[in-house]
């Protein structure tokens, strides 16, 4: 199932700098969508999600951005900061369905 | 913040044996969902539940799984009968309305189970 994926296993960026980290999906039935934090041995975190009437939506140092044509969203961070240092997910719905489908994840490290 | 716990955080079986996870949504959220993250792969749903019943379950979810909401607050997702491939780490989550329409779904932190 590669209905959502994230192409990037893993990131590194300095701390302050800009964190961009990507996603693509192929179900045009998708019409929410979610990225999620995840530390090891911790349950998802919900960070920041946009819905497909949106191109963005902002949330302090949290921008997602949704470019519907391409089938793609994206999340920056900034500034990054150390305790940023995670594995994120991205997470697509359909109208209609319950389930939500996830990518593989990127693991971001932040650089001090 | 209320949130979603779950119990046990690990659980060791024996193959063949049956387990039982457990979970607490958060008190106002009506629908509630079980994934499961093996070693290494993508998080997966397993099922969702709304009011007492079943409301959509994936491939995986076969007649070995069950759920369950056995009193006003808890969940439980039962596996009748451990397989080796059933090692993975199972999440518990919620949301106040039905996810497909646009409401976020919150996380426990996980069960890990192993069979051995």
């Amino acid at each position: 199932d590669q209905q959502v994926k994230q192409n990037s296993p893993s990131l590194s960026v300095q701390e302050g700098r800009i964190s961009i980290l990507n996603c693509d999906y192929t179900n045009s039935m998708f019409d929410y969508f979610l990225w999620y934090k995840k530390y090891p041995a911790e349950g998802p975190t919900f960070l920041i999600s946009i819905s497909s009437i949106k191109d963005k939506n902002e949330d302090g140092r949290f921008t997602v951005f949704l470019n519907k044509s391409a089938k793609h969203l994206s999340l920056h961070i900034v500034p990054s900061q150390p305790g940023d240092s995670a594995v994120y997910f991205c997470a697509a719905s359909a109208r209609g369905a319950q389930k939500l489908v996830f990518g593989q994840g990127t693991r971001l490290t932040i650089n001090p | 913040e209320p949130e979603v716990t779950q119990t046990p955080s690990h659980q060791v079986t024996q193959m063949g044996q049956e387990v039982i996870l457990r979970c607490v949504p958060i008190s106002n959220h009506l629908y509630f969902y079980w994934y499961r993250q093996i070693l290494g792969q993508k998080v997966e749903f397993l099922v969702s539940f709304y009011n007492n019943e079943i409301s959509e379950k994936s491939e995986i979810f076969d007649d070995q799984f069950s759920v369950e909401r056995p009193d006003g607050s808890n969940f439980t997702l039962k596996i009748r009968s451990t397989k080796l491939e059933d090692s993975a780490m199972y999440f518990c989550a919620s949301s106040e309305l039905l996810a497909g329409a646009g409401e976020t779904q919150y996380f426990g932190p996980g069960t890990r189970l192993l069979v051995l």
